[in-house]
């Protein structure tokens, strides 16, 4: 069973630079998630989804956007990389919100921005 | 500011010892969760406690919820090299999003 999958694994980027994070759930859930977790601040809440097309922003939202066109798959795109935006980058599903069920976790992606 | 505290920051310990974490805040949560995260992993969840007071044990992990509801600690009896990890506890304050505190790393050394 594959779970959640996220491509891709490591990424650098130049400042100023664009690129998309790609998600894949195959347990046919409804709720996705982006996170970002950095030393010491714990996962952070950046985009959500409660289910196909829609989205809703987190608790870090600016300068990331989110789409949700297929169930399955929830893409993070970066328009325009800042070194701040360095960081692990989590993507998470779970048949409801995660207070009710358990959230499964990609194995996350490890970006940084020069 | 965190919504959520934990304490230790960091845990070494030497295998067969006994071990507490915790997890504070001044709201109250409907439910708390605690979850552990291997290195180059995402987390993985342990547990769900959901009324205070609650414990819950899994194997030899023991996670209690306060009272009150506005902390939780995880006791780890006779620590095993294989508990190495981060880990973070997550719920929702009352009225509020999700959120995850900022999570223990705990080092079992053989």
């Amino acid at each position: 069973n594959a779970g959640v999958t996220q491509t891709p694994k490591f990424r650098v980027l130049k400042t100023g630079q664009s690129m998309t994070l790609l998600c894949a759930q195959d347990m046919n859930h409804e709720y996705m998630y982006w996170y970002r977790q950095d030393p010491g601040m714990g996962l952070r809440l950046i985009h959500y989804s409660v289910g196909e097309g829609t989205t809703a922003k987190g608790e870090v939202p600016d300068g990331y956007n989110v789409s949700r066109l297929k169930k399955q798959n929830f893409l993070l795109g970066l328009e325009s990389a800042a070194p701040s935006q360095t960081s692990v980058y989590f993507c998470a599903s779970s048949y409801s919100f995660p207070e009710h069920t358990e959230a499964f976790f990609g194995q996350g992606t490890r970006l940084t921005v020069v | 500011t965190q919504l959520l505290e934990q304490s230790p920051q960091f845990l070494s310990i030497q295998e067969g010892e006994n071990l507490t974490v915790y997890c504070n805040s001044s709201s109250v949560f409907s439910s708390l969760q605690w979850y552990r995260q291997e290195p180059g992993e995402g987390p993985v969840l342990l547990v769900t406690v959901v009324t205070g007071g609650e414990v819950k044990k899994l194997k030899r992990l023991t996670f209690q919820f306060g009272d009150a509801r506005k902390d939780s600690s995880l006791h780890i009896t006779a620590a095993q090299p294989g508990d190495t990890g981060l880990y973070l506890c997550a719920g929702p304050p009352e009225g509020q999003n999700f959120v995850f505190g900022p999570g223990t790393r705990l080092s079992v050394l053989p």
